[in-house]
């Protein structure tokens, strides 16, 4: 089976803090792509990173960083130092072979609130 | 380059209604894909295209449901008669590349309503 569980369904933290989104994936496929998305409250979901199955070197991008480990079957999203800008729902992503055609799996989403 | 835009923001109708969705990609992105999103669910597939033609219609729920893309611009998505299932978001997304690592180009959402 193709899927994304994202268990954690609403976070909520306090400006500066440090926060981990969990992504936990199935897949039947060897090539595989997983994303992350960013859905702020004007709606659009944004992209943020892409990853390819046979890359697990870890990414960090500012205050962002993804933790990718085959073995778990995890794609963990990393928030540093957390902003108040940073509260939007966020989605995990899984894209290949199995999932059919060219579509792309999303899990459920976690939605983080920061706070002042 | 505008991003992707749809049309309308929120609908809300009752239920038997008929209600059309719109969504204009970015120029230039043959493919377009429609997803939807119930209450707090999973962002779930509906179908693809590339330019007009229907690549993948796998994920449609029913009849009901009608989706075209003439002249392989811009796409409408019709309920008809609408029930209160089809409640949620609507997203249209696109992309260049009719590939599975190419991210996708989100608008913001038609949220409907049914009563």
């Amino acid at each position: 089976a193709q899927k994304v569980t994202q268990a954690q369904t609403e976070i909520s933290v306090v400006e500066k803090e440090d926060v981990t989104l969990d992504c936990v994936y199935e897949t039947r496929d060897t090539t595989y792509y997983l994303f992350w998305y960013k859905q702020p409250p004007s709606g659009e979901l944004v992209f943020l990173i892409r990853r390819n199955s046979f890359d697990e070197q870890n990414e960090i991008s500012g205050r962002y960083s993804w933790n990718f480990q085959k073995s778990t079957s995890s794609f963990n999203f990393t928030i540093t130092a957390s902003q108040v800008v940073d509260s939007a729902v966020y989605f995990c992503a899984l894209s290949g072979r199995n999932t059919g055609g060219f579509k792309t799996i999303f899990g459920a989403g976690t939605r983080l609130f920061v706070k002042a | 380059e505008a991003g992707v835009t749809q049309f309308p923001s929120h609908s809300v109708i009752e239920k038997g209604q008929t209600v059309t969705l719109r969504c204009d990609p970015i120029s230039g992105h043959d493919n377009l894909y429609w997803y939807r999103r119930v209450m707090g669910k999973e962002i779930k597939f509906l179908l693809h295209f590339v330019k007009e033609s229907k690549q993948d219609e796998s994920g449609m729920p029913n009849n009901r449901f009608l989706a075209e893309r003439t002249g392989g611009t811009y796409s409408t998505l019709k309920v008809q008669p609408a029930e209160l299932e089809d409640s949620g978001v609507y997203f249209c997304a696109s992309s260049q590349e009719r590939t599975r690592n190419s991210p996708l180009h989100f608008g913001n959402g038609t949220r409907l309503t049914v009563t």
